[in-house]
């Protein structure tokens, strides 16, 4: 089957502006995660949706950060008035979700996103 | 404090030859999962193996063989017979089942590169 898509694959863009990236899970999968990877911090966790419930927000390095998940599907993690700092390749995963983070995290290309 | 730690930062081995890539973990959980990736140069993360810490028994698959140890608190990955393909850059990473932490900790990752 399908795995984890991604896109855009690359995003170029001016500091200041905001961007969208967007996560298409495996189906079925009810756990869906975003981590940033980058040159100095390797992967960092971001946020974590599980079917209806409340995110796990807590990776999220600062308020311009943002993600939904509709219909317990497709997720779009949105970064406001991008940073030069925010240049990284965004790893969206997912899983069954059936034993929290302890299931296999399936990931996908990744989004490179670099700003100017 | 690091929850994974890969000492090896690169490794290069001339084809055919055995490595052995080291992984480190800290928990005070008693119930977690250990799990290794691949990343080869085109981006993606790909599972290899996920092992609970009730299962010390050692895996092996092909060329691939893990041993866990809990003594010792590592979870090390050894390739047999090292082929090209193998270039990649390999995480570790730890997932608690008790501590209400839904992400994966990843360790900052071994590149290696089998030289043909």
């Amino acid at each position: 089957g399908a795995g984890v898509s991604q896109s855009p694959s690359n995003k170029v863009t001016e500091k200041g502006k905001d961007v969208e990236l967007r996560c298409d899970p495996i189906s079925g999968h009810t756990a869906l995660y975003w981590y940033r990877q980058s040159l100095g911090q390797g992967l960092e966790f971001l946020i974590y949706f599980q079917g209806n419930s409340a995110p796990d927000k807590s990776g999220l390095p600062s308020d311009r950060f943002s993600a939904e998940r509709t219909g317990g599907s497709v997720s779009t993690l949105t970064i406001q008035r991008t940073q030069q700092e925010d240049s990284a390749v965004y790893l969206c995963a997912s899983s069954l979700g059936t034993r929290g983070a302890t299931d296999t995290q399936y990931f996908g290309p990744g989004t490179r996103l670099t700003v100017l | 404090a690091q929850k994974v730690t890969q000492a090896q930062t690169e490794i290069s081995v001339v084809e055919k030859e055995d490595v052995t890539l080291d992984c480190v973990y800290e928990t005070r959980d008693t119930t977690y999962y250990l799990f290794w990736y691949k990343q080869p140069p085109s981006g993606e993360l790909v599972f290899l193996i996920r092992r609970n810490s009730f299962d010390e028994q050692n895996e092996i698959s092909g060329r691939y063989s893990w041993n866990f140890q809990k003594s010792t608190s590592s979870f090390n990955f050894t390739i047999t017979a090292s082929q090209v393909v193998d270039s990649a850059v390999y995480f570790c990473a730890l997932s608690e089942a008790g501590t209400g932490a839904n992400n994966l900790f990843f360790g900052t990752g071994t590149r290696l590169t089998v030289i043909p």
